[in-house]
């Protein structure tokens, strides 16, 4: 069965900073993996997505990650972080034949502090 | 614009009464979904929908009941059979199409059971 673990419940770095917030998957068949954004009291934004073809997926705010298969995982970074970059982080994944389901992880609170 | 909306924002009923919550899409997406979120325990899916007049519970469909009649609605009703109807609710889209199933979100609502 397919998983997906977020390996930090929390994260807090300073303004200007860099960032990684890690996201690794289990699954026996290929896989699409997403990173989504929540801001307080808001739904989910896709920051960026891997379908295939080069490892490294730039996003939307600066944001990019790497897919990694045989780690198993797709870490989210940015070189250097805003105050407003302060929200949820979600990874998930999928894959064709999981009857549509996207299967997520439990999120990433990250604070960035002046 | 193209988008989903929910309404409303916040809503609050008092124990024992049944609730529906509303969602809407204009993005023409044939597949909709109902995710549920408490703190600290990620996404969870309630009911999803592939096609008008058929749907399939998710991990958590007990005390929840849904309704497709129409391809851009996909109303969510919390019955007074859910003992802990508390917390933010969440409407999505997809394409059927797509194979990675990259999914949208609305904004949104949050209820109050009191």
């Amino acid at each position: 069965a397919q998983s997906v673990t977020q390996l930090d419940s929390q994260v807090p770095v300073f303004e200007e900073a860099p960032v990684e917030l890690r996201c690794n998957y289990s699954s026996s068949v290929s896989v699409y993996l997403f990173w989504y954004v929540q801001y307080p009291n808001q739904g989910l934004q896709l920051l960026l997505k891997y379908l295939s073809g080069s490892t490294l997926v730039k996003g939307i705010n600066g944001f990019e990650a790497e897919f990694n298969k045989s780690q198993t995982s797709f870490h989210l970074r940015k070189p250097s972080v805003h105050i407003s970059d302060t929200a949820e982080y979600f990874c998930a994944v999928s894959h064709a034949g999981n009857n549509r389901k996207l299967i997520w992880g439990l999120g990433t609170s990250l604070a960035v502090n002046p | 614009d193209g988008g989903i909306t929910q309404s409303p924002k916040y809503l609050f009923r008092k124990e024992g009464q049944n609730v529906t919550l509303s969602c809407e899409q204009n993005l023409n997406h044939d597949a909709m979904y109902w995710y549920r979120q408490d703190p600290g325990q990620g996404l969870r899916l309630i009911y999803y929908s592939q096609i008008v007049n058929d749907f399939q519970k998710g991990d958590i469909a007990e005390g929840y009941s849904v309704s497709r009649e129409k391809k851009e609605s996909f109303p969510l009703t919390v019955t007074s059979a859910q003992k802990n109807p508390t917390a933010f609710y969440l409407c999505a889209s997809s394409r059927e199409q797509s194979s990675y199933n990259e999914q949208f979100f609305g904004p949104g609502t949050r209820l109050t059971v009191l």
